[in-house]
């Protein structure tokens, strides 16, 4: 993999039910990987950088894994709320340091 | 308070008038980013900058420059802008330390008529 790729594109849910998506990222000169929150208009919100395989780091209902050895990340949402429905943005940054790159993100809503 | 500002945060202005958006960022970060949003085209990247007088393309470079003279300020400027580049327009900026998350200023919204 040579980009940051992140599916599904988009989830629709209902109030209450879990999620999950998933980031693929490049597993050579891996250094770490950020998962942001984006709603439309406003900046995106840092949720969590992680760097090391096997990572796990829990925010609230929100929580995500790192596989640096085969190069993807989990997010997941427990009991999703409307509130939740944003952009989850992953990016990954390789090369001790280098270039932050992003992928398209998923786009989640969730309906009372 | 650590924090990215940008300036203007809204500017509506004519083709071909050279414009500059400022940021500024008050953490003394190596890395500083410039990216803009469209609908459907999620977060593209204009330029990035590692470090002072360092600077590189990112994946829509065109129409666009940068400069990195000092380290806590990294301008975007339209030289003569278009409408296709109406856009909202972010900055960035992080450390390159591995476990440091990258800050977001608050937005530029740019229309080009």
């Amino acid at each position: 993999i040579l980009n940051v790729e992140q599916s599904p594109q988009s989830l629709h849910v209902q109030e209450g039910d879990s999620t999950n998506f998933t980031c693929s990222f490049p597993s050579s000169n891996f250094y770490a990987l950020h998962w942001y929150r984006w709603e439309t208009a406003k900046s995106p919100e840092a949720l969590f950088v992680m760097t090391l395989n096997g990572d796990e780091k829990k925010k609230g209902r929100i929580s995500a894994t790192l596989n640096t050895k085969e190069g993807y990340s989990y997010l997941y949402i427990k009991g999703s709320q409307p509130e939740d429905s944003a952009t989850y943005l992953c990016a990954s940054r390789g090369n001790q340091g280098g270039k932050l790159i992003f992928g398209q993100g998923t786009e989640l809503s969730v309906k009372p | 308070e650590a924090q990215v500002t940008q300036n203007p945060r809204y500017l509506i202005t004519v083709t071909g008038k050279k414009l500059t958006v400022t940021c500024s960022q008050n953490m003394n970060h190596e890395y500083m980013s410039w990216y803009r949003q469209d609908p459907g085209l999620g977060l593209r990247q204009i330029y990035y900058s590692m470090n002072v007088e360092v600077t590189d393309k990112g994946d829509v470079p065109e129409g666009y420059k940068v400069s990195r003279k000092e380290k806590r300020n990294f301008p975007l400027i339209l030289e003569s802008p278009s409408p296709n580049q109406t856009s909202l327009y972010f900055c960035a900026s992080s450390s390159l330390r591995q476990a440091d998350t990258q800050y977001f200023g608050p937005g530029t919204r740019l229309t080009v008529l």
